[in-house]
């Protein structure tokens, strides 16, 4: 069955960096965008970035832009979001997310990773 | 960046009640709306697309409507099952800004 498993979440300080990874399973990876999108403690679901199935475009909500960068490794079905320069305000649970074909929509959602960052 | 506001924020209802919730847009975003379904501690479900479209194996009590700027979610027979968050989201503004409503929670009354 599709599932994505996300790793790499922790504990980290202010101004540090953290790598996660989405691992993608039972469908073909190569050919459909990705989406990281978060949730703040107790707080709404935000958009972080989306990548195009080829990796070709990256797109980047507007708090993160010149932070964090998403990429992909299609030879091995795996997302990842390299965050960097961390601020308090980007604790968070991570989540990655599949878009069907054609359309900027989230249809299939890993279980997510929790990042926090802290003195 | 196009603003979502849902409404209410929160509501009480009953198994086999009828709820609405209201999802509205800061500018027009034509039929690009999607809803999703959030339980605690889990990921959100996607449900709605192109405002009205059910996702594959939704149950057919969900159905959404609108264009422009004003939208609903309705849930014909709330089942114990349906107590969530709800979460509204446009998709017109892509490749720019993909933003969020700040959800409805729905409880047991």
């Amino acid at each position: 069955q599709v599932q994505l498993v996300e790793s790499g979440g922790g504990v980290v300080q202010p101004g540090g960096s953290l790598r996660l990874s989405c691992a993608a399973s039972g469908f073909t990876f190569s050919s459909y965008g990705m989406h990281w999108v978060r949730q703040a403690p107790g707080k709404g679901l935000e958009w972080v970035a989306f990548i195009r199935y080829d990796g070709s475009n990256k797109y980047y909500a507007d708090s993160v832009k010149g932070r964090f960068t998403i990429s992909r490794d299609n030879s091995k079905n795996t997302l990842y979001l390299q965050m960097n320069s961390l601020r308090a305000e980007d604790t968070a649970v991570y989540y990655c997310a599949k878009a069907p074909p054609g359309a900027p929509l989230m249809d299939v959602w890993g279980k997510g990773t929790t990042v926090t960052v802290s003195s | 960046a196009i603003r979502m506001t849902q409404s209410p924020s929160s509501l009480s209802a009953s198994t086999g009640d009828r709820v609405t919730i209201t999802c509205r847009a800061s500018q027009g975003i034509s039929s690009y709306l999607a809803w999703y379904q959030q339980k605690p501690g889990k990921a959100p479900k996607l449900l709605i697309y192109a405002a009205s479209t059910l996702q594959s194996g939704v149950p057919s009590r969900f159905s959404g409507s609108g264009s422009g700027t004003d939208f609903t979610l309705t849930i014909s027979c709330l089942q114990s099952e349906d107590f969530a968050t709800y979460y509204c989201q446009q998709y017109y503004s892509y490749p720019r800004q993909l933003t969020f409503g700040g959800g409805t929670k729905v409880e047991i009354k």
